[in-house]
């Protein structure tokens, strides 16, 4: 079965700056998706960015990029810039055969 | 992206009682939605898929006479919590796919459904 795994519950940074968000893996496939997806105090779950394992290149989607290492299994989220918007959960997520393994999330609080 | 909603968003009911939560794609048609629990301050657990006009699969451990899901139509699926207790307790999200969409392996989610059991 494959794992997710967020190893920081929480992280803080400072407004503008830029902060990295880790997440590994465990998967034996070589064709999948990997996600992150925002959740703020809403609880609407916003798909941040989404990376195809088959490509080299890592995402980007304007302050969010990835850092995409596929042999070590590893998807951090960089967020640059830090907004107080940003404040929120950030759910690490994989993707294979129609099913979404989500790790066990990161807190992100952002300091004004 | 694709719009999801759910409704109603928050519910309290006796215990013994059945809920029915539903979930609707609003810009396109799903063939397939996902059911997720999640407990306060942990992550979406998947309850089930919903396929449009067949059964949906449950994941191991979730009870399908308890959580019954009907997906029937393209646009629509939903969950019933029968004889709901306490311990049913939680967040229910919904999500779909829209098959033709350039990004079809993006699940978007609906806003969630609180339910309490009294």
């Amino acid at each position: 079965a494959q794992t997710v795994t967020q190893s920081q519950p929480e992280m803080s940074v400072q407004e503008a700056e830029t902060v990295t968000l880790s997440c590994t893996y465990d998967t034996s496939e070589s064709d999948y998706y990997l996600f992150w997806y925002k959740q703020p105090p809403s609880r609407q779950m916003i798909l941040v960015i989404r990376q195809e394992a088959y490509k080299q290149q890592n995402a980007t989607e304007n302050r969010f990029s990835v850092n995409f290492q596929k042999a070590a299994k590893s998807f951090s989220l960089k967020i640059s810039d830090s907004q107080l918007g940003d404040a929120a959960m950030y759910f690490c997520a994989y993707r294979k055969d129609e099913k979404l393994t989500f790790g066990t999330g990161t807190r992100l609080t952002i300091i004004p | 992206g694709a719009v999801v909603s759910q409704h109603p968003s928050r519910v309290i009911c006796k215990s013994g009682t059945s809920v029915k939560i539903e979930c609707r794609s609003l810009d396109f048609q799903a063939t397939t939605m996902f059911w997720y629990r999640q407990f306060p301050k942990q992550s979406l657990m998947l309850m089930a898929t919903s396929n449009e006009g067949s059964k949906a699969t449950y994941e191991q451990g979730v009870e399908k006479d308890k959580f019954l899901i009907n997906h029937a139509s393209l646009t629509l699926s939903t969950l019933t919590v029968t004889s709901a207790h306490p311990e049913d307790s939680s967040f229910y999200i919904c999500s779909a796919r829209d098959p033709l969409a350039g990004l079809k392996e993006t699940q978007y989610f609906g806003p969630g459904t609180r339910l309490l059991v009294l």
